[in-house]
């Protein structure tokens, strides 16, 4: 079974703070995705990567930039967190293996920035 | 712009009735369209995904989705639902093999 960890279930930083959140995944996936989930907002895509060192912005990168340095792990920055950036981060990896394949997610972290 | 409506946000259902949640989507070219399903406090699982042929399609946990061009549709099904079905569910329009649009979900309450 594919699997995709994020570091933290649950955190709380403070307003200003740089703040890592981190993904790993272990089936050796091309693609790799970071979302924010808000109530009645759905999912957003924020950043996603296809190849290692490589990135491309999404809907919603703005206050946020990622890092690729190794195929299996891919990590979120908020550089400065504010309180607007409280929510739901979902990381999620896809193989180019098979056309049109799903994306796993892993299970989230939930961000409070006080 | 690519979009998916559901537009149902939560919708509550007594156990062992039958289910339907809506899902219209907006998109120029074949669209490729999955049912993701959210458990308390987990990631997303994937239900089921529709690419072409058949457009009914069986997934996962009992749950069925058919696509229908014609309505810009695809809405899932399940006949009888447990109380374990209770989740967030969504429903997702794959964009340029790349991306995956997300409607804003549907909360699903079961209730004995």
């Amino acid at each position: 079974d594919v699997k995709v960890t994020q570091s933290s279930r649950y955190l709380v930083k403070r307003t200003g703070e740089k703040v890592f959140l981190e993904c790993v995944q272990d089936m050796d996936h091309e693609n790799m995705f970071w979302y924010r989930q808000d109530p009645g907002l759905g999912l957003r895509l924020i950043y996603f990567s296809y190849d290692v060192k490589m990135k491309e912005k999404g809907d919603i990168p703005e206050g946020y930039s990622v890092s690729r340095e190794k195929k299996e792990r891919f990590s979120l920055i908020l550089e400065s967190a504010s309180t607007n950036q409280t929510s739901m981060y979902l990381c999620a990896s896809r193989s180019d293996r098979a056309t049109y394949n799903e994306q796993f997610f892993g299970p989230g972290t939930r961000l409070t920035v006080l | 712009a690519q979009s998916v409506t559901q537009p149902d946000i939560h919708i509550t259902v007594s156990e062992g009735a039958s289910l339907e949640l809506r899902c219209n989507y907006s998109y120029g070219a074949t669209p490729y369209l999955f049912w993701y399903v959210q458990s308390p406090g987990q990631g997303l699982q994937l239900l089921l995904k529709y690419f072409s042929g058949d457009t009914l399609v069986q997934g996962i946990k009992g749950f069925e989705a058919e696509f229908k061009r014609s309505q810009s549709s695809f809405n899932l099904r399940k006949p009888s639902v447990h109380w374990s079905d209770a989740a967030e569910y969504f429903c997702a329009v794959l964009v340029g093999n790349e991306k995956l649009t997300f409607g804003t979900g549907t909360r699903l309450t079961i209730i004995p």
